[in-house]
């Protein structure tokens, strides 16, 4: 299924360079989220909007920045690559509920290497 | 801190050979506490969730248990299929925290063996 996609999904860059991560979602959720992933580590936290008009700083997002366009959309921004910034990135939306059982939906993740 | 440790951090079984995944927790109080598949080159993707009232929760050949007093979960799988290739995240939801809030395993990847 295609309910939260993301674009592109693989990207190489190069230090210094500026780019945007993008996630579309069809499942109507208002509450969004940024993470990333690396070996070893679990997923981190870098950025969530519980709607368009409302976005919050997750645990890592020095050196990140993000957009709200619509409820269907957040992008991730890098404003300048960095090496350390290699990681596989996913976009996550969930719905309204009951904190307890509020599940996270994933997209496929974006692989992005800074070189 | 809160904390969610996983083992072990890879292991390969035959094919139709039982497995059991280790989860170990250092978040109190907690709300939740899901097992996520993630397979290669996708999302992770829920499997089971369980409360710190409940002790066992099955989905197919995956059974999760629980034990909040000593902050441990398991998953079992049974019957393994190669299409278990995959890995496998324990994610525990603090309570009295934002909805947003989630501690992540470093997971186990699991290689099912023909």
């Amino acid at each position: 299924d295609a309910d939260v996609t993301q674009t592109p999904r693989n990207r190489i860059t190069k230090t210094g360079k500026r780019i945007m991560l993008e996630c579309s979602q069809t499942k109507g959720h208002d509450r969004m989220y940024w993470y990333r992933q690396d070996p070893g580590l679990g997923l981190r936290l870098i950025y969530y909007s519980f709607d368009v008009k409302d976005i919050n700083k997750g645990e890592i997002s020095d050196g990140y920045s993000v957009s709200r366009q619509a409820q269907a959309k957040f992008s991730l921004s890098l404003e300048s690559a960095i090496p350390n910034q290699t990681a596989l990135y996913f976009c996550a939306t969930s719905g309204p509920g009951g904190d307890s059982y509020n599940e996270q939906f994933f997209g496929p993740g974006t692989r992005l290497t800074v070189l | 801190k809160n904390q969610v440790e996983q083992s072990p951090q890879s292991l390969i079984i035959l094919e139709g050979k039982n497995c059991t995944l280790q989860c170990n927790y250092t978040v109190s109080p907690f709300s939740n506490l899901r097992w996520y598949k993630q397979d290669t080159g996708r999302g992770p993707v829920s499997l089971t969730i369980m409360t710190f009232s409940e002790n066992t929760k099955s989905n197919g050949r995956y059974t999760a248990t629980l034990d909040a007093d000593t902050k441990q979960s398991s998953l079992h799988i049974t019957a393994s299929q190669l299409s278990d290739s995959a890995s496998y995240i324990c994610v525990v939801r603090p309570m009295n925290t934002g909805f947003q809030k989630l501690v992540f395993g470093t997971g186990t990847r699991l290689l099912v063996s023909p």
